[in-house]
């Protein structure tokens, strides 16, 4: 069964730069969300979007800023790279909620971030 | 401050040996509770959605209740084998309007010795 692709899997940047990461949600889901996890914390919600049109946002910092296209596939674009940005990004799709159908989120296998 | 809760942080066992863990959440605007089954080096696997006070899910030797009233999920695996170990993460979903996310607990760690 086809899953949710990330890309690219690793990331080395420096900091200052910019990065961009993509994510292709598993065909038919039509939701998107992206975590952050840093090296030994929780994954932490960064922003999602439903429809193309954004959901929700969690923690995302302002240097950062995301979209979903009309592919659904979804772009993090990540600006200003501090140190501290260095962690692992995941991306999960999903259907969204409707009626006695609860959604679950499939997740990628993540984009690993370094930045020095 | 929404919190989640999971333990143990850890734990390790014999193959064969039964074991559960825990996931505390805040029993007030309950919507769903997510099991989550993270192996290294892959990415989280959906075990369970639940909803409803009272429910329990099964899926081969891993099974979950919810008590939504006391805020509390356990999450139980009979007979553990070695391809068991993976960190078990909880999450609590919010709703608001449209919106809806994650609130996620740090995880509990199983290693199954052989």
């Amino acid at each position: 069964a086809a899953g949710v692709i990330q890309s690219p899997r690793h990331l080395i940047k420096e900091k200052r730069e910019t990065a961009t990461l993509k994510c292709y949600p598993i065909p038919r889901h039509d939701t998107v969300y992206w975590y952050q996890q840093g090296p030994g914390q929780d994954p932490q919600f960064l922003i999602s979007f439903y429809e193309k049109m954004q959901s929700d946002k969690g923690s995302i910092p302002d240097r950062f800023s995301a979209q979903q296209f009309s592919d659904y596939h979804s772009e993090l674009n990540m600006s200003s790279l501090e140190l501290g940005d260095s962690a692992l990004y995941f991306c999960a799709s999903s259907l969204a909620l409707r009626e006695g159908l609860w959604e679950t989120q499939y997740f990628g296998p993540g984009t690993r971030l370094l930045v020095l | 401050i929404l919190n989640v809760e999971q333990s143990p942080q850890s734990l390790h066992v014999q193959e064969g040996d039964s074991t559960n863990f825990t996931c505390s959440f805040p029993s007030s605007n309950f919507y769903a509770l997510h099991w989550y089954r993270w192996e290294t080096a892959k990415s989280p696997e959906a075990l369970f959605v639940m909803t409803l006070n009272g429910d329990e899910k099964k899926k081969g030797r891993i099974s979950a209740t919810l008590n939504t009233k006391e805020g509390y999920s356990y999450l139980y695996i009979k007979g553990s084998q070695p391809e068991d170990s993976a960190t078990y993460l909880c999450a609590f979903m919010v709703y608001a309007g449209n919106n809806r996310k994650l609130i996620w607990g740090l995880g509990t760690s199983l290693a199954v010795n052989p």
